[in-house]
């Protein structure tokens, strides 16, 4: 079973820093990869997704990456606004099986 | 396209009483999943459908849980008798088979029972 983890849990950061959010996760053989944002009392959104034979995504400020070999995803976000304060989270696909694994998610504030 | 669909938003019942929450899915959508999210265990996968077929149900807790999907619109996912420890936020998903195809959440169904 594939086993998802993103470190850290909270992360508070100043408005216009530049900041990753990491995704690892166990099975490299995945399906694809996909990052999402959750705002308080609210559904997932999703922002980015990379298929298993790419190697990033870009939309906006945000920049997706994946690294199969290591097990890695990473969220690069650019110039960061208090409205990017939210909880991201990423889901690993599982090959031939379309289950999707999520990780518990990274809590970021933005501050002003 | 309204997105996935879901309703009741909240629902608060007692225990013992049958819960029933709806789904509707993104139209065109091959894959449905359901999903329960709660602080201690984030985000699971309860049950998934391809094209109104149960495919694998292996994260559904326990019997009092059933999920039906009885055309390619609209799907239920019930539970009875409800505990408190059902108490829960649950989604409900849908997606395009393939794997550039992104999973489209629904605003979720938050349920107490009391």
């Amino acid at each position: 079973k594939q086993e998802v983890t993103q470190i850290p849990a909270a992360l508070s950061v100043p408005e216009g820093e530049n900041l990753v959010l990491n995704c690892s996760f166990t099975d490299s053989a995945i399906y694809n990869l996909q990052w999402f944002r959750q705002d308080p009392g609210k559904g997932l959104t999703s922002l980015l997704l990379i298929q298993s034979s790419q190697r990033e995504q870009t939309s906006g400020r945000l920049n997706a990456s994946l690294d199969k070999s290591s097990g890695r995803s990473t969220l690069y976000i650019a110039a960061s606004q208090p409205g990017d304060s939210a909880t991201y989270l990423c889901a690993a696909g599982e090959y031939n099986f379309n289950k999707f694994y999520f990780g518990s998610g990274t809590k970021l504030n933005v501050k002003p | 396209d309204a997105g996935v669909i879901q309703s009741p938003r909240h629902e608060v019942t007692e225990m013992g009483q049958e819960v029933t929450l709806r789904c509707k899915p993104i139209s065109g959508h091959d894959y449905l999943f359901w999903y329960r999210q709660t602080m201690m265990r984030g985000l699971e996968l309860l049950i998934y459908f391809n094209n109104n077929v149960p495919i694998d149900d292996s994260g559904m807790p326990e019997d009092r849980f059933s999920a039906k999907m009885p055309n390619a619109s609209f799907s239920t996912l019930k539970i009875q008798p409800s505990e408190p420890r059902d108490s829960a936020v649950y989604f409900c998903a849908s997606r395009i088979a393939g794997p550039g195809h992104e999973q489209f959440f629904g605003p979720g169904t938050r349920l107490t029972v009391l």
